[in-house]
């Protein structure tokens, strides 16, 4: 069972335009939710995270914005450009347990 | 952030031969490391969970005689494929939890491109 749910799978947005991917979520007991940015032939970094104390965080053209009781969360990368282009995949913890999205390809139009 | 060092970062073997792949926390202490195993525009699929100083937790249908997993130190874990053939080539990545920051974060290596010929 898919204990992360992400869409969409890809995504074309023009440059300087809004990136949306969404996530969701079953276990409450999750209690950190990142977000990772993969390019090709690399491995995942951490992008931004939040904890479900707050609803929203911002960090430059990336915000997080988590809505505990949909259990639901999604990334939006603001004026979105082509060096963006690449996975991205959302993810739930508790404690050491890590469950990843299925991950969304991003790719910005110049 | 923290960085995870993994090596190699490709490599190229001939089949029945075995694969080492290190991971090593360079600047952080890693009690637990994970190993991961992703295949061409798909999702990370974690293939077991290193514990410095005891035995992996493999995750099912990974073969453990297949993968040998060791963590033997707060800053090292190694991946060996034994006996690879050409259906082990694939993308591999580890990852460490920085258990002194406990901010619950995952760092993750750059992968390790195995091709079995």
């Amino acid at each position: 069972q898919q204990q992360v749910k992400q869409s969409p799978q890809s995504l074309i947005v023009q440059k300087g335009g809004i990136s949306i991917i969404n996530c969701a979520y079953e276990n409450t007991a999750f209690d950190y939710f990142p977000w990772y940015q993969q390019f090709p032939g690399k491995g995942p970094a951490l992008l931004i995270a939040i904890r479900p104390d707050v609803s929203e965080k911002k960090e430059g053209r990336f915000t997080i914005s988590f809505n505990k009781s949909a259990k639901q969360f999604s990334l939006h990368i603001m004026d979105s450009q082509p060096g963006d282009s690449a996975t991205y995949f959302c993810a739930a913890s508790f404690g050491n347990q890590f469950y990843f999205g299925t991950g969304t390809s991003l790719t910005v139009i110049p | 952030g923290a960085v995870v060092s993994q090596h190699p970062s490709w490599v190229i073997c001939k089949s029945g031969t075995s694969v080492k792949i290190e991971c090593r926390s360079l600047d952080f202490q890693a009690t637990t490391m994970f190993w991961y195993r992703q295949f061409p525009k798909q999702s990370l699929m974690l293939m077991a969970t290193s514990n410095e100083g005891s035995k992996a937790t493999y995750e099912q249908g990974v073969e453990k005689d297949k993968f040998l997993i060791n963590h033997a130190s707060l800053t090292l874990s190694t991946l060996t494929v034994t006996s690879a053939h050409p259906e082990d080539s694939s993308f591999y990545i580890c990852s460490a939890v920085d258990r002194t920051a406990n901010t619950g974060e995952l760092f993750f290596g750059e992968g390790s491109r195995l091709t079995v010929l």
